[in-house]
């Protein structure tokens, strides 16, 4: 079942602007993972955020992690046009890697 | 590159008949690969785990003799869409994961299947 929203479920930006979108999740979790994909495409990894950890880095995304409200945020910070795509959150209960996806966020990166 | 692939990338086919979509792992061996479905601008809901040499487990609602999984080796599950009709008409994907490298799961390009 679905356990994770996020919001907003469409973001329209400006290039070089930073872009936020959060998710909630309702169960326990092992880790919490950020997923991109591109219209008709497959997912790309973004990131993965253990339980224990409260903030991850990785190049331009920026993801916290806060597990007593039970929920995440992901920053893009100086959008380009090529991040133009859906963003989704996947939680990992622990329960032999199945994930739950969130139903993710449209951004748009407006050149 | 892609360490996961699926074939076909996209398919049509005529209702009532079965489609056979491929996943493999192309350089890890996958004892356990997932198929999701995802619906037009929807997300992707998890329809079963693939287990290599036993029987795949589905989730609630998803039904086992119209979606047949077969793990057929440490790099390969298929899903064959039995008697397809318009309504399985979606994005198909797998996953796995690639537990000696990382926590994290490899996803396949995904297939489009269109049922007419």
């Amino acid at each position: 079942s679905q356990q994770g929203e996020e919001d907003p479920q469409a973001l329209s930006i400006q290039e070089g602007e930073n872009a936020t979108m959060n998710c909630s999740y309702k169960t326990s979790i092992n880790n919490l993972q950020w997923y991109r994909q591109n219209s008709g495409r497959g997912l790309v990894h973004l990131i993965l955020i253990r339980s224990n950890e409260r903030e991850k880095h990785s190049g331009r995304l920026r993801v916290t992690l806060d597990t007593s409200k039970k929920s995440s945020s992901l920053l893009i910070t100086a959008s380009r046009a090529a991040d133009t795509a859906s963003y989704f959150c996947a939680t990992d209960g622990g329960s032999n890697y199945k994930l739950t996806f969130g139903k993710g966020t449209l951004l748009t990166v407006n050149p | 590159g892609a360490v996961v692939s699926q074939h076909p990338s996209w398919v049509i086919c005529k209702s009532g008949t079965s489609v056979k979509i491929e996943c493999r792992s192309l350089d890890f061996q996958a004892t356990t690969m997932f198929w999701y479905r995802q619906f037009p601008k929807q997300s992707l809901m998890l329809m079963a785990t693939s287990n290599e040499g036993s029987k795949a487990t589905y989730e609630q609602g998803v039904e086992k003799d119209k979606f047949l999984i077969n793990h057929a080796s440490l790099t390969l599950s298929t899903l064959t869409v039995t008697s397809a009709h318009p309504e399985d008409s979606s994005f198909y994907i797998c996953s796995a994961p690639r537990l000696a490298v990382t926590d994290t799961q490899y996803f396949g390009p995904g297939t489009r299947l269109t049922v007419l």
